[in-house]
């Protein structure tokens, strides 16, 4: 079946260090990708988002890439502060069309330690 | 602009008891989504709505659960008498008509005792 995971459950840094995240997915007709942020206690947030049309993708900080040949994305967290302390998830949405179920990942907790 | 919002925020109930969770769509938007997080495991797909129709809801218990959005007022999941493993964080999401992200509500933490 379908199914979407992340490689490391964990991940610590230090303040400023990059951060780089990982995922994985199976479906290879899949056509959108999310990174979520979980801060404890609250909904999943919104980061960033990539097309399969693309490989790269860059906001404010934040940066993911798509490989599709290995089925492989990552966030990429430039300067990392204290507040990216997070869970971090990668959610798969196999269409764009609305209605389309996000199958998530397990996720990677985040630690920026200053 | 108000966000998804979801209450109770938390909510205690003792076995056999029935919960409900009530989320509010983002304005403009008219899909609903309904999710379940387990502790240290990401969320899980439950039920899609749109107004007065249940549109997808494969990933919804067989018994027991049951969800509807109303024409008016906020969309409902319904778990009748609970059980400890339905204890878990329960998020509902909307999106607008065209395109599909998914803006998440801070959740209702259901325990049941």
């Amino acid at each position: 079946g379908e199914s979407v995971g992340l490689h490391l459950p964990t991940l610590s840094v230090q303040e400023g260090d990059n951060s780089i995240i990982n995922c994985a997915y199976s479906n290879s007709a899949s056509d959108y990708f999310i990174w979520y942020k979980q801060e404890s206690g609250k909904g999943p947030q919104f980061i960033i988002d990539i097309r399969s049309n693309m490989d790269k993708r860059q906001g404010q900080r934040v940066t993911v890439l798509l490989n599709k040949t290995v089925k492989h994305l990552s966030l990429q967290i430039a300067a990392t502060q204290p507040g990216d302390s997070a869970v971090y998830f990668c959610a798969d949405l196999g269409t764009f069309q609305a209605g389309t179920a996000l199958i998530f990942g397990k996720g990677t907790t985040l630690s920026v330690s200053s | 602009n108000a966000g998804v919002m979801q209450n109770p925020r938390h909510l205690v109930r003792r076995r056999g008891q029935e919960a409900r969770l009530r989320c509010s769509p983002m304005k403009g938007h008219s899909h609903v989504y309904w999710y379940r997080q387990l502790p240290e495991e990401g969320l899980k797909f439950m039920v899609y709505l749109q107004k007065e129709n249940i549109i997808d809801e494969s990933g919804m218990p067989k018994e027991r659960f049951s969800a509807e959005f109303p024409k008016e007022g906020p969309s409902i999941l319904r778990i009748q008498q609970v059980v400890r493993g339905d204890s878990a964080a329960y998020f509902c999401a909307s999106s607008p008509p065209q395109g599909n992200e998914q803006f998440f509500g801070p959740g209702t933490r259901l325990t049941v005792l």
